[in-house]
């Protein structure tokens, strides 16, 4: 079945404390990418991915972090997580371009 | 500056009626949209898109128009079904970049 896994599904850290937030896809997708989503903002853009080793900042990246070692995974990370980064983050994939994105599920973070 | 505004919040139907969730946008360089359907604890999921060389484009009970002078796109839902409740984001792709521009959603409920 083709799909996007991220894990954990929950969070509940406190600050400081690195975490990370797996993103697979067996879809043998190019592109990736990272969002988080809060209420009365939407969803905004954390990081994005065009290929393997190739990466970039989308609308808030600040306090995170991603690699792209393999095509399928592309890990978000969390050097020192602070209360406002408590939010609903999913990640995404696509074929090409940005056109059809295909989510996961989603991670519920709450820093505390 | 929100580059793509869904001004309602929500919208209630009844099943069997027509349900019309409206975005605007500010970006004239916008090429290409999409409007994603989200349900509680999952990711977005994708429903429908539209090119700017088109006005129209169907897809069974869903279709979206495009109107590129007054920069509006219209998702209409006919007949709405229970089953469409759900968070409607209509997104935006263009200007040279493969970023996706999402709006804020908006809670559609089709009362049965």
């Amino acid at each position: 079945e083709a799909q996007v896994t991220q894990n954990p599904r929950y969070l509940i850290t406190v600050t400081g404390k690195k975490l990370t937030v797996t993103c697979s896809q067996n879809m043998n997708h190019e592109y990736m990418s990272w969002y988080r989503q809060d209420p009365g903002l939407g969803l905004r853009q954390i990081y994005y991915s065009m290929n393997v080793e190739v990466t970039d900042k989308g609308d808030v990246p600040e306090g995170y972090k991603v690699s792209r070692k393999e095509k399928r995974n592309f890990p978000l990370i969390l050097e020192s997580p602070s209360p406002n980064q408590t939010s609903l983050y999913f990640c995404a994939s696509s074929l090409g371009g940005w056109d059809e994105q295909y989510f996961g599920p989603g991670t519920r973070l709450t820093v505390t | 500056d929100q580059q793509v505004k869904q001004n309602s919040p929500s919208l209630s139907v009844q099943e069997g009626r027509i349900s019309i969730l409206n975005c605007d946008y500010t970006n004239s360089m916008f090429d290409y949209f999409l409007w994603y359907k989200k349900y509680p604890a999952e990711g977005p999921t994708f429903l429908i898109s539209i090119s700017s060389i088109k006005d129209k484009n169907e897809d069974g009970r869903f279709t979206v128009f495009l109107n590129k002078s007054a920069k509006h796109l219209s998702l209409h839902i006919v007949p709405s079904q229970p089953g469409d409740s759900a968070v409607y984001f209509c997104a935006a792709r263009g200007g040279g970049s493969e970023k996706l521009v999402f709006g804020k959603g908006m809670k559609l409920t089709v009362n049965p």
